[in-house]
């Protein structure tokens, strides 16, 4: 077990609704990234939160936000829904913000889907 | 921006065959990373690479970095039904905080 949690499991909205997903990083690790997995596609980057301040962002429109918490802890918040927001959201931990990826650690994700 | 192109895409193999898959890009990187995913649950880490030529095992799996930095190479040998799962290949950006992942090779193993 990896020690990462995301909560809820799985999620059913309609377009257009908001969602926040959470995450809990596993101990002693400051910094949480966001990917998002389409279906039949690897993991894309959404961002990183270091320090409880976004620290890297990837190719996702500003209705993709984010918060860290004082506990490393963090929030993904997708506004104003879409069809294509179904998918996998995979949150991951690691010790530093940069180098050492290979030391990233992945929750099982949420499951989204929009309908 | 950087992609990472794997294959096959997908894979049906009996139970005791050795397996073997690829990545490719148009851009070089240092660092090769193989994931396996499997229902429900985030990657996992198999190998990491980080010179080229290396060659490195982890049980029965063996990755190799490509000399060109562009490729890398996973094979399983005799395979057992709990290699069953997508796998990945990623490559980190440098100066970046982010994983670039390739679409993953999807394993099915025949009993």
């Amino acid at each position: 077990e990896t020690g990462v949690t995301q909560s809820p499991t799985h999620l059913i909205k309609t377009r257009g609704q908001q969602v926040t997903l959470r995450c809990s990083s596993q101990s002693g690790h400051n910094t949480v990234s966001w990917y998002q997995q389409a279906l039949g596609q690897g993991p894309q980057f959404i961002f990183q939160y270091y320090r409880e301040e976004e620290n890297g962002r990837g190719n996702f429109p500003p209705r993709f936000s984010g918060l860290q918490f004082p506990n490393y802890s963090s929030e993904l918040n997708v506004n104003a829904l879409e069809l294509d927001d179904s998918a996998l959201y995979l949150c991951a931990s690691s010790t530093t913000p940069v180098g050492g990826l290979e030391k990233l650690f992945f929750g099982s994700g949420t499951q989204l889907s929009v309908l | 921006g950087q992609q990472l192109n794997q294959s096959p895409q997908s894979m049906f193999i009996q139970e005791g065959e050795d397996v073997s898959m690829n990545c490719t890009s148009s851009s070089i990187f240092n660092t090769w990373l193989w994931y396996k995913q499997e229902p429900g649950e985030g990657p996992v880490l198999l190998i990491a690479l980080y010179k080229a030529g290396e060659l490195t095992s982890n049980g029965r799996l063996t990755a190799q970095f490509g000399i060109t930095r562009k490729d890398s190479f996973l094979n399983i040998s005799a395979s057992i039904p709990s290699d069953v799962g997508i796998y990945f290949c990623a490559g980190p950006i440098q100066g970046a905080q982010k994983l670039v992942f390739g679409q993953g090779t999807r394993l099915t193993i025949n009993p």
